[in-house]
């Protein structure tokens, strides 16, 4: 069965801090799907990120950048320079391949609840 | 820019009583899901619907709990006969199915959830 731990619970920043949220999963998938999404404080769940377990390319956006490694099934996000308004809830999320008999449902991780202070 | 849209965003219940959920997927998108967030908790799966029938549900989804889609643009969860312990937020997504893929590899899109208190 399908797993995703995120071991920090709760990250306190000063703003223009780099900041690090872990996430490990387990899958028996060998084709599997890794998301990230987060939870500000208004509520909603906004879509961040997906990767394709066959792609271990990190990626870059903005401030944000993903660090995927199979062979630590790690899934990593970082926030260069956080902002205030990067408070929020992030929630690492995995689905596997359907085709291979896996559910397409998302597990989710607990969430690590980021504070950036001014 | 295409949205997940739920209504109402707050409904308040007695125990015992039948509550919808209604949720308004992206129109092209052909696969629906619930999910619930207890306070203060980690997101679960409820259930997936594709083709005009339950995919995939978890344990959490008993007799209490159905799905529907009423027409070509709406879709509900009800809870014929709500608890305490059924409060919690109730997050409705939708994810496009490709041909050459399936709906895990397709993002799901979440709308902005629906707060239900049950008193």
């Amino acid at each position: 069965a399908q797993k995703v731990t995120q071991a920090q619970t709760e990250i306190s920043v000063v703003e223009k801090e780099d900041v690090t949220l872990d996430c490990v999963y387990e899958t028996r998938d060998t084709t599997y799907y890794l998301f990230w999404y987060k939870q500000p404080p208004s509520g909603e769940l906004v879509f961040l990120i997906r990767r394709n377990s066959f792609d271990e390319q990190n990626e870059i956006s903005g401030r944000y950048s993903w660090n995927f490694q199979k062979s630590t099934s790690s899934f990593n996000f970082t926030i260069t320079a956080s902002q205030v308004v990067d408070s929020a809830v992030y929630f690492c999320a995995l689905s596997e391949d359907w085709k291979q008999g896996g559910s397409e449902k998302l597990v989710f991780g607990k969430g690590t609840k980021l504070t950036v202070n001014p | 820019e295409p949205e997940v849209t739920q209504t109402p965003s707050h409904q308040v219940t007695q125990m015992g009583q039948e509550v919808i959920l209604r949720c308004v997927p992206i129109s092209n998108h052909l696969y629906f899901y619930w999910y619930r967030q207890i306070l203060g908790q980690k997101v679960e799966f409820l259930v997936s619907f594709y083709n005009n029938e339950i995919s995939e549900k978890s344990e959490i989804f008993d007799d209490q709990f159905s799905v529907e889609r009423p027409d070509g643009s709406n879709f509900t969860l009800k809870i014929r006969s709500t608890k305490l312990e059924d409060s919690a937020m109730y997050f409705c997504a939708s994810s496009d199915f490709t041909a050459s893929g399936g709906p895990g590899m397709d993002t799901q899109y979440f709308g902005p959830g629906t707060r239900l208190t049950v008193l």
